[in-house]
């Protein structure tokens, strides 16, 4: 059974970073490419980033370009999305995916952060 | 801020027909496949449709899916109070090099 479980959210101040992290089992992680994508309260669904099975290649949505970073560690199963300079409009639920072609077919549980002062 | 668009709500007794539509562009759906997920509120978004009109295992066939040009399409036949949720329709943007989703579908069973 593929599980995705997201971990790492929690309440940062403003400028602040944190890193959440992705477990995964149930499949060949390292075969599959996987994206971030999250969902702020009360509201629909935005792509965060992408990465490919490989590390290769790398995508960002604009508005987290340049403070954001994703990776993984194959050998380990696991997904990372290291957040930096964190703005309050980042406060969302924060959810790993699987990836087939270009779709994600299958969702952890997500992971919530909050950025507030 | 999403660059497909979908209806708000949509509604309908238990039994009939619901269509939700998604309008995007040449740059997503116009030369990209179609995905749509369903999300009961509190939990994780559960791909419904993928590839425009092929349904995962497990899914009813009650849901259908399907594409033309610049928008796709998603109908829900005999509507069930299960079916209360979130939709949402995805596609590739090649000109934003990203996934986009659309701005979702609340549907209602009345």
């Amino acid at each position: 059974e593929v599980q995705l479980v997201e971990s790492g959210g929690g309440l940062v101040t403003p400028g602040g970073s944190l890193r959440l992290s992705c477990a995964a089992s149930g499949f060949t992680f390292s075969s599959y490419s996987m994206k971030w994508v999250r969902q702020a309260p009360g509201k629909g669904l935005e792509w965060v980033s992408s990465i490919s099975s490989s590390s290769k290649n790398i995508f960002y949505a604009d508005s987290v370009k340049g403070r954001f970073t994703i990776s993984r560690d194959n050998a380990k199963n696991s997904l990372y999305l290291q957040m930096n300079t964190l703005r309050v409009e980042d406060t969302a639920v924060y959810y790993c995916a699987r990836v087939i072609g270009d779709y994600p077919d299958y969702w952890g549980q997500g992971t919530l952060v909050t950025v507030s002062s | 801020q999403s660059v497909l668009t979908q209806p708000p709500s949509a509604s309908g007794t238990p039994g009939q027909r619901v269509t939700i539509s998604c309008s995007g562009s040449s740059s997503n759906i116009g030369r990209n496949t179609v995905n749509w997920y369903q999300q009961v509120p509190g939990t994780a978004p559960k791909l419904l449709i993928y590839t425009n009109n092929q349904r995962p295992s497990g899914v009813p066939d009650r849901f259908s899916g399907s594409k033309s040009g610049t928008s796709a399409s998603l109908a829900i036949s005999g509507l069930q109070s299960e079916d209360e949720a979130d939709y949402y329709c995805a596609a590739w943007d090649d000109s934003l090099n990203g996934y986009v989703f659309g701005t979702g579908t609340k549907v209602t069973v009345l």
